[in-house]
């Protein structure tokens, strides 16, 4: 089965500072369906990053994807206020069709 | 606007089976190209996918939950809807429907979860 790691687990910054959060497969991902979601307490998560590296509709351009295979990044480029979340990725194609990975928490420093 | 809402009995007895419906904006449950999944969230950990159903009536589920899982789809009442039966306390999650009006990799639109307590 597909196994995405995500990490770290928690990531302690201050607002502005950058963020780098990593999300490692197990196998590689199929044709980069990599994406990555922005998750609150109590609301819907919201998709980020599809295809490994763009932007959905509406999201500002501090964040960004990148990477291909089994290694990949989100960063936030200075962090605001509304950005402290847990971060998930999320991969289709391998065993089961769908995997997250178990999420990079953004806490305020 | 695609629009999703989770409704659910709030209380499961352990092997009943848990029934949550999510209402669709009016209009896009029987569009062509928009594909329907259900994710959880049990507490304190991460989301994991349940099942999709594409547009063409294809259903995908997740084999970890075997054969215990259903989603059916009622386009006259734009809902559509997760069955899961034989329920134990390790069912007890937010479970949020979701979809996208494009491709299957992953969901645009979500809804806010309804927490569903199997005790």
């Amino acid at each position: 089965d597909m196994v995405l790691t995500q990490s770290p687990g928690t990531l302690s910054l201050s607002p502005g500072e950058r963020a780098t959060l990593s999300c490692r497969a197990s196998q590689s991902v199929t044709s980069n369906f990599l994406a990555w979601y922005q998750h609150k307490p109590g609301q819907a998560p919201r998709l980020l990053i599809y295809g490994a590296s763009s932007r959905a509709t509406g999201i500002p351009d501090r964040f960004s994807g990148s990477g291909s295979g089994t290694d990949f990044t989100l960063t936030i480029t200075r962090l605001e206020p509304e950005d402290f979340a847990v971060y998930y990725c999320q991969q289709y194609g391998s065993s089961p069709l769908y995997t997250f990975g178990q999420g990079t928490k953004v806490d305020i420093k | 606007h695609l629009q999703l809402q989770e409704s659910g009995p709030g209380l499961v007895k352990p092997s009943e089976t848990l029934s949550v419906i999510c209402s669709v904006s009016p209009g896009y449950l029987g569009s062509l190209s928009t594909y329907w999944g259900w994710i959880r969230q049990p507490p304190g950990k991460g989301l994991e996918w349940i099942g999709t159903v594409y547009y063409s009536g294809s259903a995908y589920y997740n084999p970890s939950l075997g054969s215990r899982v259903t989603i059916s789809m009622d386009t006259s009442k734009s809902q559509f809807s997760l069955k899961l039966n034989s329920v134990t306390a390790a069912d007890t999650a937010i479970y949020y429907c979701a979809a996208d009006q494009f491709n299957p990799y992953w969901f645009k639109s979500w809804g806010q979860g309804t927490l569903v307590t199997v005790s």
